[in-house]
């Protein structure tokens, strides 16, 4: 059956590092991968598109990157924050566009 | 401007009710969905619509239904309400392409006593 995983239910880090969040998959060949922060009671915030034939996407302080063969991607937050302190998800797009969610985890950037 | 609203955004009821909760969105997008997010914070796809069409139908009970009476507007409507079904339920919308992303509602948290 269809899998995403995404590496640790809870990341602690130290302000001023880079947080590193994991996400794989198995049983499925997405066109394209997502990620989305989630704050808590509110609806989760579009971040970064990778494609399947792209490696590497960045924004601002953000960098996604996307090994199809692996069947990972790895989405990384330099010079973190507080304020980055929330709950990331990646999400699986098909083909069809049919959009599946990992469970998410959630960083805590520490002062 | 809220670009998806959804309400209400707390909603208690009780075993066997019926109840409904709606959305619009003002962003022109193209499909709506909506979404429930277990006590684990799994998101799991249960309708989109696009252009008045259901494209997608996930495997969830005849008790909830979509109903779309515009592009703007998707409403779930919940009929013989489970306890199971206590949850966050989030509309989203998106364009065709995907380069944006889905704009998520605020949430609407249902607790069935």
């Amino acid at each position: 059956s269809q899998k995403i995983e995404q590496n640790s239910e809870a990341l602690n880090i130290q302000e001023g590092k880079t947080a590193t969040l994991t996400c794989n998959y198995t049983n499925y060949s997405p066109a394209y991968l997502q990620w989305y922060r989630q704050d808590p009671g509110r609806g989760p915030v579009f971040l970064l598109l990778i494609r399947e034939n792209e490696k590497e996407k960045r924004k601002e302080r953000l960098k996604v990157t996307f090994d199809t063969t692996l069947k990972q991607s790895l989405f990384h937050i330099t010079a973190s924050q507080p304020a980055d302190s929330a709950t990331y998800l990646c999400a699986l797009g098909s083909r069809n566009n049919d959009m599946r969610f990992g469970a998410g985890t959630r960083l805590t950037v520490k002062p | 401007d809220t670009a998806v609203s959804q309400t209400p955004k707390y909603l208690v009821t009780q075993m066997g009710n019926d109840k409904s909760i709606k959305c619009e969105q003002n962003l022109g997008h193209d499909t709506m969905y909506w979404y429930k997010q277990d006590s684990k914070k799994f998101l799991k796809i249960m309708f989109s619509y696009n252009n008045k069409e259901l494209i997608i139908n996930e495997t969830v009970p005849n008790r909830f239904s979509p109903k779309s009476p515009d592009k703007a507007h998707l409403n779930l409507h919940i009929n013989s309400l489970e306890l199971g079904d206590s949850a966050v339920y989030f509309c989203a919308s998106s364009q065709d392409d995907r380069d944006h992303g889905y704009t998520f509602g605020s949430g609407t948290r249902l607790t069935v006593v």
